[in-house]
This record gives structure tokens, sequence and C-alpha cells, in this order.
């Protein structure tokens, strides 16, 4: 069974610039969240998706956007980029919502702001 | 709010010690779940153990071991005789009941190195 996936591994952008990341569940998993890890934040929950809806949302600017598939692929957008939104983000999938289980990570997108 | 705590930001070992990793939590929930997570230097969170808040019986799975003390509100993990693979971030996490645990909030992490 193919864990969670997400691309790129690593991005580089400019200050301004906006950018896409993506992330597949694994196979079954209609549930996928999302995270922004720092050395100074540490991981901060971004928003969860659930059967295309969002369910959940932690407190970051308007700026951060996502939106889920009909497959329950991810994607995870950051507009007008910062050097602050240098992070390593990470996408979980989960099974069943509302059961609290376990979620399981993908290897993270770290992403760059020059 | 939900704040999880691990106030041990770094630990270092020498291999085959012992050594526990301190978790504490705060929640109004009378329900919530506890998990743990490993990060390797490769990225990505590895699942260890996921508690509820009325399960209070200690864990053991191999060399980890996890006692909850839901009196003191904590949720600490032992390893016993660790091993240079040990060496991780590890963190430990907290969600609301009736949300997936895809909405956590986790503690700061710490840093275990085990040397040879």
């Amino acid at each position: 069974k193919a864990g969670v996936t997400q691309t790129p591994r690593y991005l580089i952008k400019t200050r301004g610039q906006q950018v896409t990341l993506s992330c597949s569940p694994i196979s079954g998993h209609r549930s996928v969240s999302w995270y922004q890890q720092t050395p100074g934040q540490g991981l901060q929950f971004l928003f969860e998706y659930f059967s295309e809806t969002q369910r959940n949302k932690g407190n970051f600017p308007g700026r951060f956007s996502g939106r889920q598939f009909s497959n329950s692929r991810s994607e995870m957008n950051v507009s007008t980029l910062e050097l602050g939104d240098s992070a390593l983000y990470l996408c979980a999938s989960s099974s069943v919502a509302g059961r609290n289980t376990e979620a399981f990570f993908g290897q993270g997108t770290r992403l760059t702001v020059v | 709010a939900q704040k999880v705590t691990q106030a041990q930001t770094e630990i270092s070992v020498v291999e085959k010690e012992d050594v526990t990793l301190d978790c504490v939590y705060e929640t109004r929930d009378t329900t919530y779940y506890l998990f743990w997570y490993k990060q390797p230097p490769s990225g990505e969170l590895v699942f260890l153990i996921r508690r509820n808040s009325f399960d209070e019986q200690n864990e053991i799975s191999g060399r980890y071991s996890w006692n909850f003390q839901k009196s003191t509100s904590s949720f600490n993990f032992t390893i016993t005789a660790s091993q240079v693979v040990d060496s991780a971030v590890y963190f430990c996490a907290l969600s609301e009941a009736g949300t997936n645990a895809g909405k956590s909030t986790f503690g700061d992490g710490t840093t275990l190195t085990v040397k040879p």
C-alpha cells in the first residue's frame, strides 16, 4: 500500500510569488490535513479536508488556501509568498472522520522563499 | 484551548540506556486522544501510538512503553535499551473528540540523540 505522497519535495520561490503543493493520500483515505513546520513555531495545523470540504482551519492568513478533489488528492496554495513562509509543509491522511484515528504523514515539501 | 508541552528540547543518551520523553497536555475536553509520533531525518512523521482519554492502561510495545496519567495530564514515553536508530525528533500530540486526528495540537518535539 503506497503511503502519502507529496510533490514536489523541494521548492525555491521568490518573495511575492505564489506556490502550489500537492498531496496524494493513502488509497481509501478521505481526510487530508496540512501542517506547517518551522524551527520557531513547530508544527502548526493549517487546514483539514474531508470529502472535498474544508472541515477545520488553523490560524493562518488568507494567503494560505487549499482544496481537495474527488479522488481525495489535495492541493495547498500560498499566494504572495513571504520570507517567513519558508518551512516544511507536511500533509497527513486519515481513514475515517470523527474517530480520531492516527494520521499518516508524507515526507513533506520543503519550501524556501528567497 | 489545547496545549501540549514537551519540556525536554534535546536529550542525549548512550546506546542501551533507558530514556523517558515527557509530555504534558492541557484540554477542557473530557474526551480526547493522545498520540506520539517519530520524525526521522527524512521528514515524515511516523505514528507510534494513540490513546484515548478513557483508557489509562499503560502500554508496552517492544522496547517502547507509554505511561498515561490523567491525574497529572501526562503521557510519557519510555524507550528501553535505546539504539542509535532511535535518534529522531519525537512529538506528542492531542486531538479533540469528534474531530479527525488530522487536526491535532503538537508539542514542540524532543530531539533524541542516541550515541554509540
